[in-house]
């Protein structure tokens, strides 16, 4: 079975604070298929990394990728007011697409 | 700039077929570079992918909706729809359409507003 598990389930920062996003994949992935997302209350998800470290276009570069095989993290440097939202990762193996369960990222 | 909407009912009754309509709009669905797809979130819960679509009508379903999923693409008219048969209560959500990105590694780069819809007598 293919699973993301994303950790913490809930993160309590403020503005500023770095923030710091875990996604475990099982099994681990042979080549750069994880993205993340960012969603925002009643609006479609955003592409915000693709191929694990790619910015898309027009994210700031306050969002950074990075990780292999079995671990990935999604790091805000400085929390904006508008980062506030859930993050989804999302894998691609062999025409299947699988996302994790997310992470809020909640106003401390 | 690509754009992608969903049409479709908002309410669709117990046991019936689910069937929305996605229209592409300022690009074409023939390009070879991309899939097209279908994906939903249930309300208060994350994101689930249904299945894709190549423009040449290669389909690629979730294992856990396969057995009640189609999609299909109308090249003719840019568009790409969806099935979902003997639809429940689990069925409700909001339906996104989506691209994605053969060139690089597959991620969801365009996203529809999304529409809702509920499964109720």
């Amino acid at each position: 079975e293919i699973v993301l598990t994303q950790s913490p389930d809930t993160l309590s920062l403020s503005p500023g604070e770095r923030a710091t996003l875990s996604c475990r994949a099982s099994p681990s992935i042979s080549r750069s298929y994880l993205a993340w997302y960012q969603q925002k209350p009643g609006l479609a998800p955003r592409l915000l990394i693709y191929a694990i470290s790619s910015r898309a276009t027009g994210i700031p570069d306050r969002f950074s990728g990075s990780g292999s095989g079995t671990d990935f993290t999604l790091t805000i440097s400085r929390l904006e007011p508008e980062d506030f939202a859930v993050y989804y990762c999302q894998r691609y193996d062999n025409s299947l697409w699988t996302f994790g369960q997310g992470t809020k990222v909640e106003i401390k | 700039q690509l754009q992608l909407q969903e049409s479709g009912p908002g309410l669709v009754k117990p046991s019936e077929t689910l069937s929305l309509t996605c229209t592409v709009s300022g690009g074409s669905i023939s390009s070879g570079s991309y899939y097209w797809g279908w994906i939903r979130q249930p309300p208060g819960k994350g994101l689930e992918w249904i299945g894709s679509i190549y423009y040449r009508g290669d389909t690629y379903y979730n294992p856990s909706l396969q057995s009640r999923v189609t999609i299909s693409v109308d090249t003719s008219k840019n568009q790409f729809s969806l099935k979902v048969t003997s639809v429940t209560a689990a069925d409700t959500a909001v339906y996104y359409c989506v691209r994605s990105d053969r060139g690089h590694f597959d991620p969801f780069d365009i996203w529809g507003h999304g529409t809702t819809v509920t499964v109720s007598s």
